[in-house]
């Protein structure tokens, strides 16, 4: 195992269009966070999985995202109607939670979405 | 909430020991990391401290002081590499990581 994958790395697309990514974590791990960076700040978190149920959603995360992981596998976000604000570089990170949540978590190269 | 906050930016000459600082205000956690993001790149773990006192990773050490609200990394040996961002974040209650605002550490030959 290579570590977290995603894809795309870049996507580019209209504003009103819907996009999604998706994210492959590190194979025997069971939490699957998404969190969203802009430049020149810090990751922001937006959702976690522990395996296939999503237990915490960010205030940030609104009606227009949604997040899914069916099989305790991997994991796709989408974002519809896309707006320029959600322009950023989208991060997935997992780890293997024990019973503390875990003390690392291994992120993916990220997806970087443009909205124009 | 949890709230951190980190300087901007930090620069150091190559060869020196510079400490990148984080103080924060926090309802609780279960210990502090440091990760490193160098441009383009994934933030990748450092270190943790679960507990206060200081941990050591090669030229890397971490402390935690939890009576302070206080933590730092501590870079030796800089090398012209370590150029990147570092970030501090939370462990919040096992229920996610809370970052930093971040720090850019720029290494002068």
């Amino acid at each position: 195992d290579t570590g977290v994958s995603q894809n795309p790395r870049h996507k580019i697309t209209k504003r009103g269009q819907n996009v999604t990514f998706r994210c492959d974590p590190i194979s025997e791990h069971n939490r699957l966070y998404w969190y969203r960076q802009t430049l020149g700040q810090g990751p922001e978190f937006l959702t976690y999985f522990q395996n296939e149920a999503q237990l915490e959603k960010s205030r940030l995360l609104s009606d227009r995202f949604s997040a899914e992981r069916p099989k305790g596998s991997f994991s796709t976000l989408e974002i519809q109607r896309t707006e320029q604000g959600d322009s950023a570089m989208y991060l997935c990170a997992s780890s293997l939670g024990r019973d503390r949540g875990g003390t690392e978590a291994f992120f993916g190269q990220g997806t970087r979405l443009t909205v124009v | 909430g949890q709230s951190l906050e980190q300087p901007s930016e930090v620069t150091a000459v190559e060869g020196a020991i510079v400490q990148i600082n984080c103080t924060y205000q926090t309802s609780g956690f279960y210990g502090l990391s440091w990760y490193q993001q160098h441009d383009g790149g994934a933030p990748t773990f450092l270190s943790y401290n679960a507990l206060d006192g200081l941990e050591e990773t090669g030229r890397f050490s971490s402390f935690l002081s939890r009576s302070d609200s206080y933590g730092y990394l501590l870079l030796q040996e800089l090398q012209m590499k370590d150029s990147a961002s570092y970030f501090c974040a939370v462990n919040n209650y096992g229920q996610n990581f809370v970052f930093g605002p971040g720090t850019r550490l720029s290494v002068l030959p």
